[in-house]
């Protein structure tokens, strides 16, 4: 079975400061792993995704992650923070491959940014 | 190409009423996944369909609440008898091909039970 964890529910960094949002997964399968974000009322938009190939993957509006298979983690980054970043990040796992894949959501992690 | 699209956008019902929300993927998707978003809380899987076939339902209660997704037509979430507890925003998604790309996302219904 596949799960994943985002440490802390709530990060509030300022404006220009670096992001760090921090996601561990579980998996028996090699992963697909994914960032998502929900502005309020909004559906979920995809930031980046990890399939295979390079471990360091970046995303829209500046935002990367890197794939660390030793610390089962996927950390997402950006280095320096924009107002409009504030909102709600989630990280994702899926066993990519399987014939019955579905995307395991971690809890969210809101992200606020101090002027 | 229009996104997935989620009807109703916002749906009031009264207890023991019956909820339906649809979904229509993006066009030439054919998987179709629900969740279920509680106040402050993720997003939980609820059931995953293929065209008239339902592939994974592992995250659906076990009662009073059932998904399709016919040949035609858009996927369906119903929930009878809806109770308080069943207030969430549920959304969508859909993927042409499984695992291999990402899924995208409608903007969810938001259901209220009074």
């Amino acid at each position: 079975a596949q799960s994943v964890t985002q440490l802390g529910s709530h990060v509030s960094v300022s404006e220009g400061a670096l992001v760090l949002l921090r996601c561990n997964y579980s998996s028996s399968v090699p992963p697909y792993l994914f960032w998502y974000v929900q502005y309020p009322n909004q559906g979920l938009q995809l930031l980046l995704k990890y399939t295979t190939g390079a471990t360091l993957v970046k995303g829209i509006n500046g935002f990367e992650a890197e794939f660390k298979k030793s610390e089962t983690s996927f950390h997402l980054t950006k280095p320096s923070a924009h107002m409009s970043d504030a909102a709600e990040y989630f990280c994702a796992v899926s066993d990519g491959g399987s014939s019955a894949s579905k995307i395991i959501f971690g809890s969210g992690t809101r992200l606020s940014i101090r002027p | 190409n229009a996104g997935v699209m989620q009807n109703p956008r916002h749906l009031v019902r009264r207890r023991g009423q019956e909820a339906r929300l649809r979904c229509s993927p993006m066009k030439g998707h054919s998987h179709v996944y629900w969740y279920r978003q509680l106040p402050e809380e993720g997003l939980k899987f609820m059931v995953y369909l293929q065209k008239e076939n339902i592939i994974d339902e592992s995250g659906m209660p076990k009662e009073r609440f059932s998904a399709e997704f016919p040949k035609e037509g858009p996927s369906i979430l119903r929930i009878q008898q809806v109770v308080r507890g069943d207030s969430a925003a549920y959304f969508c998604a859909s993927s042409p091909l499984v695992g291999d790309t990402e899924a995208f996302f409608g903007q969810g219904t938001r259901l209220t039970v009074v």
